[in-house]
């Protein structure tokens, strides 16, 4: 069975401060994908990783995948209220994704 | 252009009921999913689709559970003599390639 360990669980922080999510298997992945969910709505792709120690960054956002493609991250430099939400890592596994438990990130103002 | 749209958006439904929940995919995408989330959980795999056929229905917990795609365009998820443990969000995905692309969901719950 393909699990993804994601942590932590739930992260709530002051706006401006920098947090790192992670993501951990004991599987590999032909690719990684973080998404975001709000409240009543589907998962949002935020980025997908193919290649092992790939960076991507987007704005304020870095995503890391490993050298072996097994684990990544996810960091937030500066988080903002609007940052607010449910961080999902899903590895592609033959086509389907296997989702990690989610961290639900609170930034208060 | 259009989503991913599901229907119905809530689904409120007795034990032993029959429900099916719709799912219509981006024009054009040939594979579609189903998951299936709890509070508090990621998603979970139920079933995917290449066109009319299922690819994979390996996550469908049981037999009471079934979907169709038969146009290859709208899928229907049945489930038959509905359980409590089947309160969930059901999300319906679709994609061209490698990225999927989720619709809002359809919350059901089993009173």
């Amino acid at each position: 069975t393909q699990l993804l360990e994601q942590s932590p669980q739930f992260l709530s922080i002051q706006e401006g401060e920098n947090l790192t999510v992670y993501c951990n298997s004991s599987s590999v992945f032909s690719s990684l994908q973080w998404y975001r969910q709000e409240p009543g709505e589907g998962p949002v792709l935020l980025v997908t990783v193919v290649t092992g120690g790939e960076v991507k960054k987007l704005k304020r956002l870095t995503f890391q995948f490993g050298d072996a493609r097994k684990d990544s991250s996810l960091h937030i430099t500066a988080a903002q209220p609007g940052d607010t939400g449910l961080y999902l890592c899903a590895g592609d596994w033959r086509g389907k994704l296997i989702f990690g438990q989610g961290t639900e990130l609170s930034v208060k103002p | 252009g259009a989503g991913v749209s599901q229907t119905p958006s809530n689904k409120v439904t007795e034990k032993g009921k029959y429900v099916e929940l719709r799912c219509d995919p981006i024009s054009g995408h040939t594979a579609l999913y189903w998951y299936r989330q709890s509070l508090g959980q990621g998603p979970e795999f139920l079933i995917y689709f290449q066109g009319t056929g299922a690819a994979d229905d390996s996550g469908l917990p049981n037999d009471r559970f079934f979907a169709v795609r038969p146009e290859g365009s709208v899928s229907t998820l049945k489930i038959q003599r509905t359980e409590r443990g089947d309160s969930a969000v059901y999300l319906c995905a679709s994609s061209s390639g490698s990225e999927q692309y989720f619709g809002p969901g359809t919350r059901l719950t089993v009173t």
